[in-house]
């Protein structure tokens, strides 16, 4: 059984820009949330999906975004990058709630130069 | 607002040795609780999760943890530490009903370091 795949593993991008990470889910499972990963913030939730539907937001600016298609991958977009959005993103998916547990991908490490 | 605390940044222990990793959360519903280890440049890993069962849970790699509302706690143990138990170890909370959906709130984690 395939686990959670993000996709790519390490990105370095200049200030400005913007980057576009991805993540596919266990099959069958339905709603993928992200995390952002720092030293000095830990681990900090960015947004949920469900059936291509944003249920829940973090406290992050609106440069952060992401959608989910219709087979349930999902992408999170940061425009205009900044060097405080250095960090490892994590993708999470679960079948349905919380009490199913949720299960995360290896990452993506993001440098921001 | 729901917080997670894990009391010690770094615990060592000798191989062999019990491990015991502490976590309280703030809340006055009980929520689901998690257990994640982290190995370096990798995701998390479920160790074990509680959602109302038995209050004494049984996880992945020989660890368990007990569920005590009295004290919100649910601190992780291991009987006998490996060498390959040394990694970053995360408690989660999630609340539940449908306005908390996927999103767990982690404490700052605690490094394990298991000495030969």
């Amino acid at each position: 059984k395939a686990g959670v795949t993000q996709t790519p593993r390490y990105l370095i991008k200049t200030r400005g820009q913007q980057v576009t990470l991805s993540c596919s889910p266990i099959s069958g499972h339905r709603s993928v949330s992200w995390y952002q990963q720092t030293p000095g913030q830990g681990l900090q939730f960015l947004f949920e999906y469900f059936s291509e539907t944003q249920r829940n937001k973090g406290n992050f600016p609106g440069r952060f975004s992401g959608r989910q298609f219709s087979n349930s991958r999902s992408e999170m977009n940061v425009s205009t990058l900044e060097l405080g959005d250095s960090a490892l993103y994590l993708c999470a998916s679960s079948k349905r709630t919380g009490e199913s547990g949720y299960t995360f991908g290896s990452g993506t490490r993001l440098t921001v130069v | 607002a729901q917080s997670v605390t894990q009391l010690g940044s770094h615990v060592s222990v000798s191989e062999g040795a019990l491990v015991l990793l502490r976590c309280n959360y703030s809340s006055s519903v009980p929520p689901y609780l998690f257990w994640y280890v982290q190995y370096p440049n990798q995701g998390l890993q479920l160790l074990l999760k509680y959602t109302s069962a038995a209050t004494l849970v049984k996880g992945i790699n020989g660890f368990e943890a007990e569920f005590k509302k009295s004290e919100t706690s649910f601190h992780l143990t291991k009987p006998s530490a490996h060498m390959s138990d040394a990694a970053e170890y995360f408690c989660a909370v999630s609340e539940r009903g449908s306005s908390n959906t996927g999103k767990l709130i982690f404490g700052q984690g605690t490094t394990l370091q298991v000495k030969p």
